[in-house]
């Protein structure tokens, strides 16, 4: 089955504590990974995605096969980071088909 | 920066109508695709569009669903006859190269409600 996991709805931090946004994932095939972020009254956007292997606004993620997980982190959150942050699983190259995880909101705290 | 826009932001209309939710890919691009979230669940693929064809749809995508790029700069999804269930927020992507290797734009939704 192909399908994305993410386990916690909500993550409270403080400002300047270290996040880790959790994702799981299920596929058979090489798995593309990406997160999505999508600020209050905006509309989704890529935030970053496991082959560029890059940091975006401070964030990391590794996608570690073994474990079938692709969790996002940062060091230091910040109060802009607020969001609800989304894991999707690329399953076909040709098409483009996403699948999303439920999505994790992200409060940070002053 | 150029934005995939969606209209209308919201469309309220009665069980059994046909609606259609457009949408302004970027101009550049070259592949399409519908996306669906209904109210507290996950964002859910419904298609993709390449070449005036449908590369892959979901099994939500049936006979109810059609999909039309009528002029080169539109992208439609219609909904024949509506259901119910079909009241979530629609979401239209578009990226400039193979989904492999490219972004997907998300425009910013269509709300619709069925009553």
């Amino acid at each position: 089955a192909q399908r994305v996991t993410q386990p916690e709805k909500l993550l409270s931090v403080f400002k300047g504590a270290p996040v880790e946004l959790k994702c799981n994932y299920s596929y058979s095939g090489s798995p593309e990974l990406f997160w999505y972020v999508q600020y209050s009254r905006q509309r989704l956007q890529l935030l970053l995605r496991h082959i560029s292997r890059e940091s975006i606004k401070g964030f990391t993620a590794d996608l570690n096969k073994g474990e079938t997980s692709f969790h996002l982190k940062k060091p230091f959150a910040q109060e802009e980071d607020s969001a609800m942050y989304y894991c999707a699983l690329g399953v076909s190259s040709n098409t483009g088909k996403l699948i999303f995880g439920q999505g994790t909101t992200l409060q940070v705290k002053p | 920066e150029p934005e995939v826009t969606q209209t209308p932001s919201h469309q309220v209309t009665q069980m059994g109508q046909e609606v259609i939710l457009r949408c302004v890919p970027i101009s550049n691009h070259l592949y399409f695709y519908w996306y669906r979230q209904i109210l507290g669940q996950k964002v859910e693929f419904l298609v993709s569009f390449y070449n005036n064809e449908i590369s892959e749809k979901s099994e939500i995508f049936d006979d109810q669903f059609s999909v039309e790029r009528p002029d080169g700069s539109n992208f439609t999804l219609k909904i024949r006859s509506t259901k119910l269930e079909d009241s979530a927020m629609y979401f239209c992507a578009s990226s400039d190269g193979p989904p492999s290797t490219d972004t997907q734009y998300f425009g910013p939704g269509t709300r619709l409600t069925v009553l």
